[in-house]
């Protein structure tokens, strides 16, 4: 089925341990999205790309990385896992102004 | 910095009643809103649109936008439990990234 493909769906990591969250779609969508999401606290963007080869901050970037690999992936990297990242992880895309779609989600519990 | 505020809830509504969710927006440049229906332990799912102040209907739902108020309202008529989900508003300054408002968690009671 066309759509986002995230990986992992469920991890757990030791403070201090690095990890990759990877993700692809096939819609062939420029613009493609890393979100985080807490209770209470709605989708806080962390980083995006708004087409190949650009990635840009979001609200809440400190922490992670991205690399666009190409226009399909999209990567987010915790160097140094903490507690405090702890939270479920969307990845999304999008083409110009219509909405987004999102991958199922990765589950990270950060001890 | 661009905010979107959404009652919490939860909103619980008897089955086959009107459920009627809002949402409000601190730019006043906004121009697309969208609702998302989020299932628990499930990511968010686009369900509507809209651009231009008015009504927009699509089945059982019908979004509303006020821009001169800043309001955008999602509501669901005939409402089911299979509704009862987590509904999110997104508004987007032209050009410019989504913002996500913190949701509105809808119960319908059978």
């Amino acid at each position: 089925n066309a759509g986002v493909t995230q990986t992992p769906k469920f991890q757990v990591l030791k403070t201090g341990q690095s990890m990759t969250l990877q993700c692809a779609q096939d819609m062939n969508h420029n613009s493609m999205y890393w979100y985080r999401q807490d209770p209470g606290m709605g989708l806080r963007l962390i980083y995006y790309s708004a087409s190949e080869g650009t990635t840009d901050k979001g609200e809440v970037p400190n922490g992670y990385n991205v690399s666009r690999l190409n226009k399909r992936e999209f990567s987010l990297r915790l160097e140094s896992a903490a507690p405090s990242q702890t939270s479920v992880y969307f990845c999304a895309s999008s083409e110009s102004s219509w909405g987004y779609t999102f991958g199922s989600g990765t589950r990270l519990t950060v001890v | 910095q661009k905010e979107v505020e959404q009652n919490s809830g939860p909103l619980s509504v008897p089955e086959g009643a009107i459920a009627s969710l809002n949402c409000t927006y601190s730019d006043r440049g906004s121009q697309s809103f969208f609702w998302y229906r989020q299932y628990s332990g499930k990511s968010p799912e686009l369900i509507m649109f809209i651009y231009s102040n008015g009504d927009k209907e699509d089945g059982r739902f019908t979004a509303q936008l006020n821009k001169a108020s800043q309001y955008v309202s999602l509501l669901i008529r005939d409402s089911q439990p299979s509704d009862s989900a987590t509904y999110l508003c997104a508004v987007q300054f032209y050009g410019q990234n989504f913002v996500f408002g913190p949701g509105t968690r809808l119960s319908v009671l059978p």
